[in-house]
């Protein structure tokens, strides 16, 4: 299965400013997906990144709020922007897995102060 | 896509056999059911998927039955870093990559 690189891997950021995460996969995929973690919660898809398109985000995410970049077919960012405590979260890529199902990448931890 | 359900939480000892059960009851047709394993601080790693009968792979074994409205993931003598939430998803057989992740079950390995 692809190999996923996510970068930061945690941060503290204060309110208000914006962060990009980074996903980088070592081989090209046509889709790269984002979720998102809240804290004891489960995962919540907030985009697919689409290779020379914008994004498709799901109900209750706006690009505004989450933009996404897919410059190539092996590198995604999301950026969280003008952050708040409520975006503390674990931000996660995955891409469609070799073997079945899909390989996410280690996440994000971010902590809005 | 079909809503699962599944024991919020599950204890058991190292060398047994756990059995963890989903509920699927609006599965459609072209659905299929996928299991992942979640560490703390580590992202979903996918474990393994079925449609019908039963699927075996190294790590478990997925059972589902005739109708399809249920699944049941055996893990073989778990030991203590079986220890993690796992999660019971149907996916659409399109595979658009759009996973709906219920609240999972907790499975607790002891000594």
């Amino acid at each position: 299965s692809a190999v996923i690189s996510q970068k930061p891997s945690r941060d503290i950021c204060q309110r208000g400013t914006s962060l990009t995460i980074q996903c980088q996969v070592d081989s090209q995929v046509t889709m790269m997906f984002w979720y998102r973690q809240q804290p004891g919660q489960s995962l919540t898809l907030i985009a697919t990144a689409n290779q020379g398109s914008e994004a498709t985000y799901e109900s209750g995410f706006v690009i505004d709020k989450f933009p996404i970049s897919r410059p190539n077919l092996t590198f995604s960012t999301l950026t969280v922007s003008n952050m708040s405590p409520e975006d503390s979260s674990i931000y996660l890529c995955s891409v469609p897995g070799t073997g079945g199902g899909y390989t996410f990448g280690s996440g994000t931890r971010l902590t809005v102060v | 896509l079909a809503k699962t359900t599944q024991p919020i939480s599950m204890d058991s000892y190292e060398g047994q056999e756990v059995n963890i059960t989903c509920s699927h009851n609006n599965i459609a047709t072209n659905d299929y059911i996928t299991w992942y394993q979640q560490f703390p601080s580590q992202g979903p790693r996918f474990i393994i998927q079925g449609y019908k009968t039963k699927v075996t792979n190294e790590v478990a074994s997925l059972f589902i039955p005739a109708d399809r409205k249920s699944s049941t993931l055996s893990l073989p003598r778990v030991s203590l870093s079986d220890t993690a939430v796992y999660y019971c998803l149907v996916v659409n057989g399109s595979n658009t990559g759009k996973l709906i992740f219920g609240q999972g079950t907790t499975l607790q390995v002891k000594p």
